[in-house]
This record gives C-alpha cells, structure tokens and sequence, in this order.
C-alpha cells in the first residue's frame, strides 16, 4: 500500500517551454501532496504545499506564478514549470500524506528528473 | 527557525556490524518523527516513524526518540551492503490528521563496506 507515482520520470525540453508534472496516489486519498526539488548532492527542499480544492501554500523564495499546482482531486496533484530555464534543471518529488489513518507520514513519488537545454 | 541537523558523514561500517545514524532538532513542540532511506538517484522512501519516547524496532532497524534531549536515532543491525544510501531524519510538529509539513535534516551517507 501507499504507493506514489509520477509522470513523467525524466523530461528533456528546451528552453522557454512548459512542462507539467503529475503525481498520483494509487491506493489511497491524499488530501495534501508537497512539491520538492533536489539538486545533485543536495538535501531536499519543498516547494509547497498542495491542497485538494483550494490553492497551494509556497515556501519562501518559491514563485508561484512559475511553478503552478493544480491539485484538482483527492488523488492527484500537478507541477507545472512554466518557461523552463537551464537553472530549473532538477529533481522533482511529490509525496502524498494520506488523509485517514490518522498519522502524518508522507510517502514520496519516483521522481522526475527535468533538464532544461 | 526550525533546524534539524544530521552529521553528513560518510558513516562507513563493516558488514554484519550496528550503523548508528543521530539527528537533533530544534523545535522543542516537535511530536513526530521519521526516518526516511534514499539511495542515489531516487527519491526517498520511509523505514520508520516515531511519536513517543523510547524505542521502536522494526526488522533490523529501531527508532530511538528522547524528547527531553531533543534527539532521535537510527539503529541498524547486522549492516548489508545494500543499505548503503543517505538517511534521511524528518520532523514533523505534530502527531496525528494535520497536514503539516516535514523538516528535513541534509542526510547521513551510511556505506556498509562487505
């Protein structure tokens, strides 16, 4: 159980483009799924915050209007990285924090390596 | 500010041997925490969580929790090579329903030398 997947694991664009991320919950509702991103040989860092119905909560120094989140349903939140720059290259990591059972663990996604040409 | 500091390490233990992982916090109100494994180049995954003081043991691995000292650990028995990876300690300053988000420590590189 509590199985996290993304799509997509690895995205090559070029500069200037969109691109969306996906991470689903596949066996249980999530209402609050966070964004990460990890450079190489770093620690990870949240995004935000991701919650069903209403608008995601971004850590400091995180732009909004760049770095959309669509959390539309109880399974499913989406990172879009609007005009994508060399400087997003990055490991991408949504977890999803069930929302019964009472505890708070967060179980994490694959991933997705984004590089930005 | 909230901090959670691990030694980056690397920690390097023979097989067979105890791994012993540490990891200190700073918010004294913190109520949960978990021990998340990730090897390079994938995303982490959990071993354990713990809530209350004492010790919790699952398989080779056991949590150890002291609020008082505001520390928590990671044991792991009878070290393979195969977990080889940097542990990750997060905190979380509640227990139980609340969406609140984890702080996480930088990570301790464990290699497990055969």
């Amino acid at each position: 159980g509590a199985v996290v997947s993304q799509h997509p694991s690895r995205v090559i664009c070029k500069s200037g483009t969109s691109v969306k991320i996906e991470c689903r919950s596949l066996d249980f509702q999530a209402t609050t799924m966070f964004w990460y991103r990890q450079f190489p040989k770093k620690s990870l860092m949240l995004m935000a915050t991701s919650n069903e119905g209403s608008k995601a909560t971004y850590e400091q120094g995180v732009e909004k209007d760049k770095f959309l989140i669509n959390h539309a349903s109880l399974t499913l939140s989406t990172l879009t990285v609007t005009s994508a720059h060399p400087e997003d290259s990055s490991f991408y990591i949504c977890s999803a924090q069930p929302t019964s059972g009472g505890s708070n663990e967060q179980f994490f996604g694959p991933g997705t390596r984004l590089t930005v040409l | 500010q909230k901090e959670v500091e691990q030694n980056s390490g690397p920690l390097s233990v023979p097989e067979g041997a105890i791994a012993s992982l540490n990891c200190t916090y700073s918010d004294r109100g913190s109520q949960s925490f978990f021990w998340y494994r990730q090897y390079s180049g994938k995303s982490p995954e959990l071993i354990m969580f713990i809530y209350s003081n004492g010790d919790k043991e699952d398989g080779r691995f056991t949590a150890q929790l002291n609020k008082a000292s505001q520390y928590v650990s990671l044991l792991i028995r009878d070290s393979q090579p195969s977990d080889s990876a940097t542990y990750l300690c997060a905190v979380n300053p509640s227990s139980g329903g609340s969406n609140y988000k984890l702080t996480f420590g930088k990570g301790t590189l464990l290699t497990v030398n055969p």
